[in-house]
């Protein structure tokens, strides 16, 4: 059954703690992305990645980092140099540059801060 | 600066009327449109997308309207059923060929009710 596994799906931080979140999609697509939503607010850009080995920074990039060593991945730090990490996190994927097929979402992650 | 704007956060319906959930953008640039619906708890899903080269996308109960001299989409949705309950996000992309990298803009979203 092919999709998009985020985890975990409750993560909570310490101050000055960096956090990774999981994202893993078994849907062979090209390209990933990470959202950050707040309440009120609609998706915000945060990285993206359209092949293996290459990101970019989307809207609001300062204070996450991420990887794409393998197609499958994309994991997303939050490190602590973000001051305002408490969000619902959104990956998505899809095949890239064909806009005909959109972007499928994961579950998200709610990150908090003790 | 918003790009996609939803300017209503709710809308509350009776079941078996129409809902119709409204969308402004203000890029020229943007020449797809995407309607996503999101649950409590759970990622979005896609509903129905538009490109800017029509103006009426129709996928069984739910049908997309494109004014590009208003900057404005809709979604409509008929006959609004109780399990249509849930936020509904829009979306809008630029570029074609080279250009485009698949970045999506959304919009704040719009909470539908729809009352049995």
């Amino acid at each position: 059954d092919g999709g998009i596994t985020q985890s975990p799906k409750y993560l909570f931080r310490k101050e000055g703690q960096n956090v990774t979140l999981s994202c893993e999609q078994n849907l062979n697509h090209d390209a990933m992305y990470w959202y950050r939503q707040d309440p009120g607010q609609g998706l915000r850009l945060i990285y993206y990645s359209q092949i293996v080995n290459d990101f970019q920074k989307g809207d609001i990039a300062e204070g996450y980092s991420v990887s794409r060593e393998k197609k499958e991945s994309f994991p997303l730090t939050v490190t602590s140099a973000q001051k305002n990490p408490t969000a619902f996190y959104l990956c998505a994927s899809s095949w890239g540059r064909s806009r005909s097929q959109p972007q499928h979402f994961g579950d998200g992650t709610r990150l908090s801060i003790l | 600066d918003q790009q996609v704007k939803q300017n209503s956060p709710s809308l509350s319906v009776q079941e078996g009327r129409i809902s119709i959930l409204n969308c402004d953008y203000t890029n020229s640039m943007f020449d797809y449109f995407l309607w996503y619906k999101k649950y409590p708890a759970e990622g979005p899903t896609f509903l129905i997308s538009i490109s800017s080269i029509k103006d009426k996308n129709e996928d069984g109960r739910f049908t997309v309207f494109l004014n590009k001299s208003a900057k404005h989409l809709s979604l409509h949705i008929v006959p609004s059923q109780p399990g249509d309950s849930a936020v509904y996000f829009c979306a809008a992309s630029a570029g074609s060929g080279s250009g485009n990298t698949g970045k999506l803009i959304f919009g704040q979203g719009t909470t539908l009710q729809v009352k049995p």
